[in-house]
C-alpha cells in the first residue's frame, strides 16, 4: 500500500514553545491530508482537513490559531502546535488520501507523540 | 456523519476465524463502509472497504447487509498480530473518516 511518514515521530518540548509535525506522502501525490489527535485509551478525533493549496478546514471545537496547518505541495502537509501546553500532549496522527486509488482509501502516518512539560 | 456501532471488545482463539459486527442503521446510499485497524502506538491501518458487495482483499472479508444497515468484518484465521482496535467507519464523498470508540480485539494463543 501507499506510505505515509510522519517526522519526528516523538518530542518532548517546554510549555510555551512550538512544535511542527510533518506529514509526507512518499510514493503518491495526496491533495488531501486529514490531521488527528489521540489521547491515551481514545479513539482517534479528526482535527483538520487539510487541502493542498489552500485553507484548512478545522472540526468543530479546534482552535485554528492554536494547531496551524499547511500544506504547500501534494506530498506534504505540517502541523504546528503554537505554545503548547500539557494539555496538548498527545497522539497526533496524520492520514492522506490517494486519489488516484479507490474511493475514499485513506493511508495513515506512524504518528508523532508530543509531550510538553 | 453518520455514526457505527460496534461491541468494545472480543475474543477469539488463535487460528479460528473471527466475525466483527457493525451496525450502521444511517448509513447514506453513497457512504463506503471502511475497516482500518490499530496497534498500540501505531497509525491506523486500512482493511477493507465496501459499497454494497462482498468484498475480499489479503486480510480479510467484508459482509454486508442487503440493507446496507450492517457489515461484518471477517478475518479466516486469526493470528496474535490480529489483536488490535477495529474501527468501522462510514466514510462519504468528503473524504472524511470519524472514528468511533471501535473494538478492542484479543486472540489468545
Amino acid at each position: 500500500g501507499a506510505v505515509v511518514s510522519q517526522h519526528p515521530s516523538w518530542v518532548i518540548c517546554k510549555s510555551g514553545t512550538s512544535v511542527k509535525i510533518e506529514c509526507r506522502s512518499l510514493d503518491f501525490q495526496a491533495t488531501t491530508m486529514f490531521w488527528y489527535r489521540q489521547f491515551p485509551k481514545q479513539s482517534l478525533m479528526l482535527m483538520a482537513t487539510s487541502n493542498e493549496g489552500s485553507k484548512a478546514t478545522y472540526e468543530q471545537g479546534v482552535e485554528k490559531d492554536k494547531f496551524l496547518i499547511n500544506h504547500a505541495s501534494l506530498t506534504l502537509s505540517t502541523l504546528t502546535v503554537t505554545s503548547a501546553h500539557p494539555e496538548d500532549s498527545s497522539f497526533y496522527i496524520c492520514s492522506a488520501r490517494d486519489f488516484g486509488r479507490a474511493a475514499n482509501e485513506q493511508f495513515f502516518g506512524p504518528g508523532t507523540r508530543l509531550t510538553v512539560l | 456523519d453518520a455514526k457505527t456501532t460496534q461491541p468494545n471488545s472480543m475474543e477469539s482463539n488463535e487460528e479460528e476465524p473471527v466475525h466483527l459486527p457493525c451496525n450502521h442503521s444511517t448509513i447514506s446510499g453513497t457512504d463506503y463502509i471502511h475497516w482500518y485497524r490499530q496497534l498500540p502506538s501505531q497509525g491506523p491501518e486500512y482493511v477493507i472497504h465496501g459499497l454494497t458487495s462482498n468484498v475480499n482483499n489479503r486480510m480479510a472479508s467484508l459482509a454486508i447487509a442487503e440493507d446496507r444497515k450492517s457489515s461484518t468484518l471477517i478475518l479466516h484465521r486469526a493470528t496474535l498480530r490480529d489483536a488490535a482496535v477495529y474501527y468501522c467507519i462510514l466514510a462519504s464523498n468528503t473524504g472524511k473518516l470519524i472514528f468511533g470508540q471501535g473494538t478492542t480485539l484479543q486472540v489468545k494463543p
